[in-house]
């Protein structure tokens, strides 16, 4: 049973590119939560999909958008890149929005 | 706003030499707190969750324990295996509406 899964695994981009992650929740799951992790920082909130809508939303400029697709599966798009946008990518799965959550490995985007 | 506080952000343990993690936390209408385990480049992995004060959970050397105000982890004679960043998370909030935030972990190095 494959947990979830994410990538790429890591991405290199130049300051004011756009990026689009990729993340396959693990199966069974329906909700897909991104969290940004800063190096040394616990995980920030984004955003929440549920059927195929954005339910909730932390404290991230609208440069960070999201989507979610029929099967579930999800993207995070973020465009005109900062270098303090460089951080390590989250996607956690669950089974409806307020249930636990599995994480997977991540995505390191370093922006230069 | 929904705060989480774990201390300390370091932690130092000689092999067989048991300490408590806290995570203090100030939330409106808590669901449920949990602890994570993060090696280093990769994402959080759950250890357990609960839900209301006094209740308790164990797996393998590791202990969880909940107040109205903070949660503990106690890690009985820790092994270098056990050396990782250890996250607590809290879910709070009413209906269909539950955000999750996490502390900034406690860095844990066990020393053989």
């Amino acid at each position: 049973d494959a947990g979830v899964t994410q990538s790429p695994t890591h991405l290199i981009k130049t300051r004011g590119q756009q990026v689009t992650l990729r993340c396959s929740p693990k199966s069974g799951h329906d909700t897909v939560s991104w969290y940004q992790q800063a190096l040394g920082q616990g995980p920030q909130f984004i955003f929440q999909y549920y059927e195929e809508e954005e339910r909730q939303r932390g404290n991230f400029p609208d440069r960070f958008s999201g989507h979610q697709f029929p099967n579930y599966s999800s993207e995070l798009n973020v465009n005109a890149l900062l270098l303090g946008d460089s951080a390590l990518y989250l996607c956690a799965s669950s089974l409806r929005p307020n249930y636990g959550y599995t994480f997977g490995s991540g995505t390191r985007l370093t922006v230069v | 706003e929904d705060q989480v506080t774990q201390s300390p952000e370091a932690l130092r343990l000689q092999e067989g030499e048991s300490s408590s993690l806290n995570c203090s936390y100030t939330v409106s209408g808590l669901r449920g707190l949990f602890w994570y385990r993060q090696d280093p480049g990769k994402g959080p992995e759950f250890l357990f969750t609960l839900y209301s004060a006094g209740e308790e959970k164990e797996k393998e050397r590791l202990k969880a324990t909940l107040t109205k105000k903070e949660s503990f982890l106690h890690i009985t004679a820790p092994k270098p295996e056990d050396s990782a960043t250890y996250l607590c998370a809290v879910q709070a909030g009413s209906g269909g509406y539950q955000k999750v935030t996490f502390g900034i972990g406690t860095k844990l190095q066990v020393i053989p």
